[in-house]
């Protein structure tokens, strides 16, 4: 069974700490991304990665950075966490073959309130 | 990768067909149309893609016309357990898989 893990369910951070959020699949996935969901704004994509050390920002990349040593874990990394990055985080993978066209699988997601 | 429209909001009754319409008017020829459900606390899943007529599975139906400008998901008699948001998605493969939600659609079904 696919499965998308997130190191966290609920975190509680105060503002300036840095955050570390995991995720990892055991799918042999070579996409893997982070994505934040906030009320009336829908899923935005903070960063993707298509292979082990590389990324790319996606729409909202301001005050995040990501890791990818291992293919299987992607990391995501609040440097100095604000109040405004409360918010649900979900990790998600897909594969670059297969039958359905970039079908992602996602993680529980890991409620973070910063305050 | 293509933008989406669809109601943010629909309410139905356990029984019902429901359909949602999602608009995609700058549909790309290699973009393939994805839904995604979403439970509350929980990732989106996907339930359904296709390219164009009609494509069926064991959770719902998706049309999509000639002119493929939108498509249509089809949940054949819904139950509560089918409140959820619903997520419509155009895009084509690409060695990214980048994908782009917009807000979607909460389905809310009434006893």
């Amino acid at each position: 069974d696919v499965k998308v893990t997130q190191s966290s369910r609920y975190l509680v951070k105060r503002t300036g700490e840095k955050v570390f959020l995991e995720c990892v699949q055991d799918m042999d996935h070579e996409n893997m991304f982070w994505y934040r969901q906030d009320p009336g704004l829908g899923l935005r994509l903070i960063y993707f990665s298509y292979d082990v050390k590389m990324k790319e920002k996606g729409d909202i990349p301001e005050g995040y950075s990501v890791s990818r040593e291992k293919k299987e874990r992607f990391s995501l990394i609040l440097e100095s966490a604000s109040t405004n990055q409360t918010s649900m985080y979900l990790c998600a993978s897909s594969s670059l073959a297969g039958g359905t066209y970039n079908e992602q699988f996602f993680g529980p997601g890991t409620r973070l309130t910063v305050l | 990768l293509a933008k989406t429209t669809q109601p943010i909001s629909m309410d139905s009754y356990e029984g019902q067909e429901v359909n949602i319409t999602c608009s995609h008017n700058n549909i790309a020829t290699n973009d393939y149309i994805t839904w995604y459900q979403q439970f509350p606390s929980q990732g989106p899943r996907f339930i359904i893609q296709g390219y164009k007529t009609k494509v069926t599975n064991e959770v719902a139906s998706l049309f999509i016309p000639a002119d493929r400008k939108s498509s249509t998901l089809s949940l054949p008699r819904v139950s509560l357990s089918d409140t959820a948001v619903y997520y419509c998605l155009a895009g084509g493969s690409s060695n990214t898989g980048k994908l782009i939600f917009g807000q979607g659609t909460t389905l809310q079904v009434k006893p």
